[in-house]
């Protein structure tokens, strides 16, 4: 069946520095992926999407990649914030039901 | 305000004591759907309904109930709640298009953290 891994958090950084987030997936077909995004005791919300192969997903900095010959989406941002703290999912799309990664939770100190 | 509402948002119950946790979206979204998220195991669907009267079962279904009656709820009934469940749950709605509703943004609710003892 389809599914996602994450790279194990968490991921500690400092203000301003780059971040990778890894996302591969095994899925049949040619799903949708999607990083969500979940601060402190907030359900999640969506961060980006992409919809088909080579496209790139970006919202507020951040940037993945559709790779399928190399099934991934990794995420990145060049300069992460304090305010960038959160738990962030990996996910791709089957008909009705999406499949998430388990969470890579990021920590960015001053 | 586009918004995803569950109530309660913080439960402590005892084995075996039925509860629901109710679910409300105001988008008119078709398509709706239940999860749990638990530590090192992230999101897993429990159930979802792609619109009124229709539901079928996710990939962790056991125990648990659901409904849908009218769009824009779709509760989530433990018959005899187990310490298993212990979880924080995740209501989700989306608009169901051509490519079906997971290719669309899921809207999340705030979460339901629920203890059973």
């Amino acid at each position: 069946g389809d599914s996602v891994t994450q790279m194990e958090g968490p991921v500690t950084l400092s203000e301003e520095a780059f971040l990778t987030i890894n996302c591969t997936y095994t899925a049949t077909g040619y799903p949708s992926l999607f990083w969500y995004v979940q601060y402190p005791g907030e359900g999640l919300q969506l961060l980006l999407k992409a919809t088909k192969a080579d496209d790139k997903g970006s919202n507020k900095g951040f940037e993945a990649t559709y790779r399928k010959e190399t099934t991934s989406f990794h995420l990145e941002k060049g300069s992460v914030q304090v305010s960038d703290s959160a738990v962030y999912f990996c996910a791709l799309s089957g008909y009705s039901t999406l499949t998430f990664g388990k969470g890579t939770m990021l920590l960015v100190s001053p | 305000e586009a918004q995803v509402t569950q109530n309660p948002r913080y439960l402590i119950t005892v084995t075996g004591k039925k509860l629901t946790v109710t679910c409300s979206q105001n988008m008119n979204h078709e398509y709706m759907s239940w999860y749990r998220q638990d530590p090192g195991l992230g999101l897993r669907q429990i159930y979802y309904s792609m619109n009124v009267e229709v539901t079928d079962k996710g990939d962790v279904p056991e125990g648990y109930k659901v409904s849908r009656k009218e769009k824009r709820n779709f509760p989530l009934i433990l018959e005899s709640p187990s310490p298993n469940q212990t979880s924080l749950y995740f209501c989700a709605c989306s608009f169901n298009g051509p490519e079906g509703p997971s290719t669309d943004t899921q809207y999340f609710g705030p979460g339901t953290r629920l203890t059973v003892l």
